[in-house]
Formats: structure tokens, sequence, C-alpha cells
């Protein structure tokens, strides 16, 4: 079964600073891996998504993940932090013939001035 | 804005009650999915139709059901209602039945069980 794990609850980043969350996945063959942004009150909107190719993808609002098989990794990454950024950020994944996607638990998202 | 619409946007009932759940997906979409989101259990898979049918069956109660209607749009039904069960009901549709397409998410039913 596949499965996510995202091993930071919480992260507090200043703002202007950079921005690495963590995502570990568990799935023997090559993995669909999406990120998610889900602001307070709100639904979830797609960041960035992997299917095969480049392993670095660009996403909206300046965000990049980048696919490590190696370490079964899908980490997101953004330069430069904007208070806007404050959200809850999931990683989900999927592969072909799933229906499904299973997601991580998520990582809470504060910036600070 | 997903496209995806949900209604109603709050719901407050008492246990042992049964509530519907609606879905609007996005036009042109014929894959709707619903999924929990709790903050014991995060955000799960309940059930997915495809034009009509089901497609995929997730951790969704005996007490929940589901279908989707000629017009795409899809109801969650809830039935005797437990504490438990209060948590964040988002419904996402994609155009097609593989994981590979974006699944678009709607804002969601907040249902909150006294």
């Amino acid at each position: 079964a596949q499965s996510v794990t995202q091993p930071d609850i919480h992260i507090t980043v200043s703002e202007g600073a950079s921005l690495e969350l963590r995502c570990n996945y568990s799935y023997g063959a090559t993995p669909y891996l999406f990120w998610y942004v889900q602001s307070p009150g709100q639904g979830l909107q797609l960041l960035l998504k992997y299917f095969s190719g480049d392993t670095l993808v660009q996403g909206i609002k300046g965000f990049e993940a980048e696919f490590k098989r190696s370490q079964s990794s899908f980490n997101l990454r953004k330069p430069s932090v904007h208070w806007s950024d404050a959200a809850e950020y999931f990683c989900a994944v999927g592969h072909f013939g799933n229906e499904k996607l299973t997601f991580g638990t998520g990582t809470r998202l504060t910036i600070i001035p | 804005d997903s496209g995806v619409t949900q209604t109603p946007k709050h719901l407050i009932t008492a246990t042992g009650q049964r509530v519907t759940l609606r879905c609007s997906p996005r036009s042109g979409d014929l894959s709707v999915y619903w999924y929990q989101q709790s903050l014991d259990q995060g955000l799960q898979f309940l059930i997915q139709y495809y034009n009509g049918e089901e497609r995929a069956k997730g951790n969704i109660l005996e007490r929940f059901s589901a279908q989707q209607f000629p017009d795409l749009h899809s109801e969650l039904n809830l039935s005797s209602l437990e504490l438990g069960d209060s948590a964040l009901y988002f419904c996402a549709s994609s155009p097609k039945t593989s994981s590979y397409n974006e699944q678009f998410f709607g804002p969601g039913t907040r249902l909150t069980v006294l």
C-alpha cells in the first residue's frame, strides 16, 4: 500500500527566508506525486505535480519540488517566502491504475515578520 | 476558485441524525471524489464515482453512502451520525478516472455533530 510521511507538523519561517518542506513516500513502482496547499477555511489547491521526466518540477506561486527516487522523497522548496504563504501544505501520492490519492498529515507553515 | 461547488458550507446537527452533502464538479469532469478531513485521521479518501458508477472505495463507513446523478453532481449521505463524524468533507473532481489527472477540490462542508 502506498503511504506518505510529512515529518514536520509545524514549521516557522521568517518572511524572505527560504523554505523546504519534507515529504517521503512509500510505493514500489513509480508514483505520481503532488503538493497541495490549504489556506484557512479554503479547499486544497494544487501547487505542483510529478508524473515522470525531469525530477525538478516547477509549480505555482514560486514553488518547486524535486523527486529523488533513491531517497523516496519529494520535498517542496521556495527560495523566499511571503506572508501569504502561511497555510497548511499536503503531500500526496497516487499511481497509475489507482483512483485515490493518499495524503500526508500535512505541515503547517507559519511566517513571522 | 476551482470550479467545484459544495453545499452547504456549514452543517450543524445532532447525534443519530442523517445529512446530505452535495457536490457539483467542474464542467466536463466525469469523476467525483469524496474526502474526509478530521484532526485525528487527517485527510482520508472515502469514495469515487465516475460517470455515475462507483469506481473506488476507501475508508468509508457503512453508515455513509454516496451517489452520482446523471447530471454528474454527487451527494454524500451520512446517517446515524456520531460525534466522531464531525469533520470537513471535501469533494474533488477530475476529467478522467486515473489519479494521473489533477483533482480539483471544492471549498468543503464543515459538519459539526453535537
